[in-house]
């Protein structure tokens, strides 16, 4: 099956600083790729959605300055943590959607990214 | 608000028994449902789906169905094995095709030998 690669998979920052996450679809091209968030023991909640070439879409509430988001190519999307604080800590996922012709089904996930900011 | 739900939070079943994993949904229009299985610092890994026009879907010991009356879905396993234990997490999509799924909180089934 299709193969979503993160990197890196855990990493420890400093409050104030920033930090780049990295998706990759591994063998196929994902023109839409979709960025998760997981706080210990709750939901997967979307955060934003990345689009290759052109800005991303966040969901309410996302802000859109603190995580940067590129979509380069069609098979690379980073998440770019802006002057991180302890509170964004959280587990980081990235997916791309299984395409068939125009009806988009189950996405695949990266194994996500763990993001520890002391 | 909360769109799609799982209201269990945990689930414990014997190995070799059934495990019913349920979720409910509030928005009439999504159309297009998945179960997927979660394993602590990993990524979800797709299981089984159900398009709306359909009640049932079976794949091997996984089945899944739906009741789009009561907004309704569950996952059956059945045997349930000791390496099912993990987080299932029931998603939803809508008609936009924007690709977005909306999760449920997850359960956590236990499969017990």
């Amino acid at each position: 099956g299709a193969v979503v690669s993160q990197h890196p998979s855990w990493v420890i920052c400093k409050s104030g600083t920033s930090v780049k996450i990295e998706c990759r679809s591994l063998d196929f091209q994902a023109t839409t790729m979709f960025w998760y968030r997981q706080f210990p023991k709750q939901s997967l909640m979307l955060m934003a959605t990345s689009n290759e070439g052109s800005k991303a879409t966040y969901e309410q509430g996302v802000e859109k300055d603190k995580f940067l988001i590129n979509h380069a190519s069609l098979t690379l999307s980073t998440l770019t943590v802006t002057s991180a604080h302890p509170e964004d800590s959280s587990f980081y996922i990235c997916s791309a959607p299984s395409s068939s012709g125009t009806v988009t089904y189950e996405q695949y996930f990266g194994p996500g990214t763990r993001l520890t900011v002391t | 608000d909360q769109q799609v739900k799982q209201n269990s939070p945990s689930l414990s079943v014997q190995e070799g028994r059934i495990s019913i994993l349920n979720c409910d949904y509030t928005n009439s229009m999504f159309d297009y449902f998945l179960w997927y299985k979660k394993y602590p610092a990993e990524g979800p890994t797709f299981l089984i789906s159900i398009s709306s026009i359909k009640d049932k879907n079976e794949d091997g010991r996984f089945t899944v169905f739906l009741n789009k009356s009561a907004k309704h879905l569950s996952l059956h396993i059945v045997p349930s094995q000791p390496g099912d234990s993990a987080v299932y997490f029931c998603a939803a999509s809508d008609s936009s095709n924007t690709g977005k799924l909306i999760f449920g909180q997850g359960t956590t089934l236990q499969v017990k030998p």
